[in-house]
């Protein structure tokens, strides 16, 4: 299927064990992002790709790791997890550049993975 | 540091009645886009902006930026319950090539018959 898809959609885990969740997208988006959107805060970034084997940290970091090998995978793990990351946690892919005239970087988004910490 | 700030945040209509969405940025930017999120699901991509002056319109929901004023409008017209859901505004951060997004809070928005 195109698109960009995540896994698991649901998850629930206990206080310190390690969880990774998967981002995939088939459309060859040059730019990945993980966000988290809780009540009240609305959605915040994570951390981001820009490619391949290059990420950057984004508005709340601590606590994730992520890597990029492949273009199209973009996992972010959780390496101890506590209570205050359960969230939705939404992937979302953009094109870097367009073809021709004014690029849009317009963000498309994941159906997202509910995770809850015990 | 970019900041959006969306109001309101809470917003209960009667159907077939106009109103306002507002979306006010901190920092010079010239993309802004505008996202529907139903509860439970993704985010769906409505309206992308891309230069002081743009209008974009798709049924009863209309989009506007005016860059100079730092502001981004979506005005619904003659609501019907279908529009229910939260409204993202969110705006490129200028510079760079970082091409990150900053979403506001959100409006919650109902519309009741």
């Amino acid at each position: 299927d195109a698109g960009i898809t995540q896994s698991p959609r649901y998850k629930i885990t206990e206080t310190g064990r390690q969880v990774t969740l998967m981002c995939h997208q088939t459309w060859s988006h040059s730019y990945m992002f993980w966000y988290r959107q809780d009540l009240g805060h609305g959605l915040r970034l994570i951390y981001y790709s820009a490619a391949a084997d290059i990420t950057d940290k984004g508005e709340v970091p601590d606590g994730y790791v992520v890597s990029r090998s492949k273009t199209e995978n973009f996992p972010l793990t959780l390496e101890s997890a506590t209570r205050s990351q359960t969230s939705v946690y939404f992937c979302a892919s953009s094109v870097a550049g367009g073809t021709s005239g004014s690029p849009s970087y317009e963000q498309y988004f994941g159906p997202g993975t509910r995770l809850t910490v015990t | 540091e970019l900041k959006v700030e969306q109001n309101p945040l809470f917003l209960s209509m009667q159907e077939g009645k106009n109103y306002t969405i507002y979306c006010n940025y901190s920092t010079t930017s010239d993309r802004l886009y505008w996202y529907r999120q139903d509860p439970g699901k993704s985010l769906e991509s409505l309206f992308v902006l891309l230069s002081n002056g743009a209008v974009k319109q798709e049924g009863r929901l209309m989009a506007s930026l005016d860059t100079k004023a730092r502001l981004s409008t979506l005005h619904i017209t003659a609501a019907v319950h279908d529009l229910s859901a939260t409204y993202f505004c969110a705006v490129l951060l200028p510079g760079g090539s970082n091409y990150k997004l900053t979403f506001g809070k959100g409006t919650l928005l109902t519309v009741n018959p």
